[in-house]
């Protein structure tokens, strides 16, 4: 069994460029959740995708956008990145939709300059 | 709004001791995750509590809840290095809510 894997590890971007984060889910879940992890807090939901659709946002702007593809693997972009955005993005998938256990991928570390 | 509080978010202890962690939650949950966190790492899931007087338990470490008191607790057993990590606890509400974590630090 496949676990949640995140790409890429690290990224280091300038303020007003566009970043896109990948996620491929564990193997057979198909909702995937992203999260914003700053450094020394807990992390804060941006949005779900369940079967390709958003199903569920938190308190993020539009910039932050996502996509989920038929294989259940996701990606979440960034667009006019801000240096508050630099921090953890964790992906985690699920079995179905909702409040089911996530299992967490590594993350991608992003640092804004 | 659903807030999650935990207390402490800092400890310090030797090994050997026994010590607990709290998280409350302002309203109500079906569902409550208690996850551990290495420097620099993900998320790994310990424990998920579905219903009031739940209580699970995993080597050193125990966790209860009480969703009366809307109240939940991690108990660390006679302490271990290895248990120094970040814990935190979240509660879901269609979308997790998390706490702001527990840094624990064991020191032999």
């Amino acid at each position: 069994e496949t676990g949640v894997t995140q790409s890429p590890t690290h990224l280091i971007k300038t303020r007003g460029q566009q970043v896109t984060l990948r996620c491929s889910s564990q193997s057979g879940h198909n909702t995937v959740s992203w999260y914003q992890q700053a450094l020394g807090q807990g992390p804060q939901f941006i949005f779900q995708y369940y079967r390709e659709e958003e199903n569920g946002r938190g308190n993020f702007p539009p910039r932050f956008s996502g996509l989920q593809f038929p294989n259940y693997s996701s990606e979440l972009n960034v667009n006019a990145l801000e240096l508050d955005d630099s921090a953890l993005y964790l992906c985690a998938s699920s079995l179905r939709q909702g409040n089911a256990a996530q299992y967490f991928g590594p993350g991608t570390r992003l640092l804004v300059l | 709004e659903l807030k999650v509080e935990q207390n402490p978010l800092f400890l310090s202890m030797q090994e050997g001791k026994n010590y607990t962690i709290y998280c409350n939650y302002s309203t109500t949950s079906d569902r409550l995750y208690w996850y551990r966190q290495d420097p620099g790492k993900s998320l790994e899931s310990l424990f998920v509590l579905l219903s009031n007087g739940a209580v699970k338990q995993e080597g050193r470490l125990m966790a209860s809840l009480d969703t009366k008191a809307r109240l939940s607790t991690l108990h660390i057993t006679a302490a271990v290095h290895d248990l120094s990590a970040t814990y935190f606890c979240a509660v879901s509400n269609y979308q997790l809510i998390w706490g702001a974590g527990t840094k624990l630090i064991i020191k032999p």
